[in-house]
């Protein structure tokens, strides 16, 4: 079974600084994809980024960006330029490929502050 | 396009009694998850369908978890005999597979329950 770890609960930040998400993941699939999703508080979970394994290049989505090591099974999200907004639960995700693809397996999720 | 509609948004219930919830997923989407979320954890798998076919159940579910989706649009998630270990956010989500963009993959705001 496909497991997902964020070993960090807690991360803050100060505003216009740089802050990196840690998540670890196992899997047997050599198909598959990550993701992070940003859940503010009392609001709906949304996509911050995805990455599929296959590709070698770091997606970017304009202050984010993730360091996917494939060997490692490491993929972390570092926010720059951080804003208060950014302040939510992040989590990570994985889905198989193929038929099963939709089907999200998340961490535990990271509380990041951001301090004025 | 509205989005995904989950009704009700917060649904308080005696213990062992019954609870239906429903989700309204983005009209064009075939695919429809459900995952569970208690306070302060990443949301949990639960069961998806494509269409009317319910695809997979997870293992956590007991049988007193039902879901359908009758038409192949709007879904429900039946709780009977509810248990306070029930009391959480129940999430639904919608897609359109096989479209691997994963953008349009929304999340509704959830129902939130909470059994006494």
């Amino acid at each position: 079974a496909q497991t997902v770890t964020q070993s960090q609960p807690e991360m803050s930040v100060q505003e216009a600084e740089t802050v990196t998400l840690s998540c670890t993941y196992d899997t047997s699939e050599s198909d598959y994809y990550l993701f992070w999703y940003k859940q503010p508080p009392s609001r709906q979970m949304i996509l911050v980024i995805r990455q599929e394994a296959y590709k070698q290049q770091n997606a970017t989505e304009n202050r984010f960006s993730v360091n996917f090591q494939k060997a490692a099974k490491s993929f972390s999200l570092k926010i720059s330029d951080s804003q208060l907004g950014d302040a939510a639960m992040y989590f990570c995700a994985y889905s198989a490929g193929g038929t099963s693809y939709g089907k999200l397996t998340f961490g535990q999720g990271t509380i990041l502050t951001v301090h004025p | 396009d509205t989005g995904v509609s989950q009704d009700p948004r917060h649904k308080i219930t005696k213990r062992g009694q019954n609870v239906t919830f429903r989700c309204d997923p983005i009209s064009e989407h075939n695919r429809l998850y459900w995952y569970r979320q208690t306070l302060g954890q990443g949301p949990e798998f639960l069961t998806y369908f494509q269409n009317e076919a319910q695809l997979e159940k997870s293992r956590l579910l007991s049988d007193r978890f039902s879901a359908e989706r009758p038409k192949g649009s709007f879904s429900t998630l039946e709780i009977q005999r509810t248990e306070q270990g029930d009391s959480a956010m129940y999430l639904c989500a919608s897609s359109a597979y096989p479209r691997r963009a994963h953008y349009g993959y929304t999340f509704g705001s959830g129902t939130r329950l909470t059994v006494v």
